[in-house]
């Protein structure tokens, strides 16, 4: 069965520190991963995407691992700040953009 | 206004109401999808409509039922709803359907919906 689990459910930090959540997954085929943000009250926006050949791609603050092996990835999150408070979500794609296979999410607190 | 809209925002309604949801999209996408996203859930594909296709997850109810009379324009008509129907509704538009998925997916900001 095609599933992703993402962990930990929920996380608090203080500003300035760093985090990194975590994403396993179970798809097959395997075509590419995503993480997204999801501010509390707005739709999810794209980080980064991540293909079966991709290790490592960093955007400003965050930077996203793949191995493709483990079928594992995670998002780290440099130095937090406030607006960082959000849920991140991971998604796996099996082909097209309806056989998407999201995570639940981590929902991260950033306290000052 | 760019990007991806949902009206309303917020909706409340008994089970015996019937209401519909609407999304438009200002990107010149040829895809567009309705998700149900409830709590500590994973987001819920309900229906994709493209230049080519429409697909639907089965285990939708009937009580959903989408309408998209333009590659710009998503409704969804909700009638005699259940108070587990009360989730947010999340609309998204893409270039295409059919690809690697690589396509990014962009959502507007979805509908509250409490069903009493």
């Amino acid at each position: 069965k095609n599933q992703v689990e993402q962990s930990p459910q929920s996380l608090i930090i203080l500003e300035g520190k760093n985090c990194t959540l975590q994403c396993n997954y179970t798809v097959s085929p395997f075509s590419n991963l995503r993480w997204y943000k999801q501010d509390t009250g707005r739709g999810p926006v794209s980080l980064t995407i991540m293909t079966f050949s991709e290790n490592t791609k960093s955007n400003g603050r965050y930077t996203a691992t793949l191995d493709a092996d483990t079928k594992q990835s995670s998002l780290h999150i440099t130095a937090s700040q406030l607006s960082d408070s959000a849920s991140y979500i991971c998604v796996v794609s099996a082909g097209s953009n309806y056989q998407l296979i999201w995570g639940a999410g981590t929902k991260l607190i950033i306290k000052p | 206004e760019t990007g991806v809209t949902q009206t309303p925002r917020h909706l409340v309604m008994g089970m015996t109401n019937k209401k519909s949801l609407k999304c438009e999209q200002h990107l010149g996408h040829n895809a567009m999808y309705w998700y149900k996203q409830s709590a500590k859930k994973p987001l819920e594909l309900m229906f994709v409509y493209s230049l080519e296709e429409r697909v639907e997850n089965n285990s939708v109810p009937s009580r959903f039922s989408p309408e998209c009379p333009n590659s710009s324009h998503l409704f969804l008509h909700l009638h005699t709803l259940q108070p587990e129907d009360s989730a947010l509704y999340l609309c998204a538009s893409s270039h295409k359907l059919r690809d690697s998925g690589t396509d990014t997916q962009y959502f507007g900001p979805g509908t509250r919906l409490t069903v009493l």
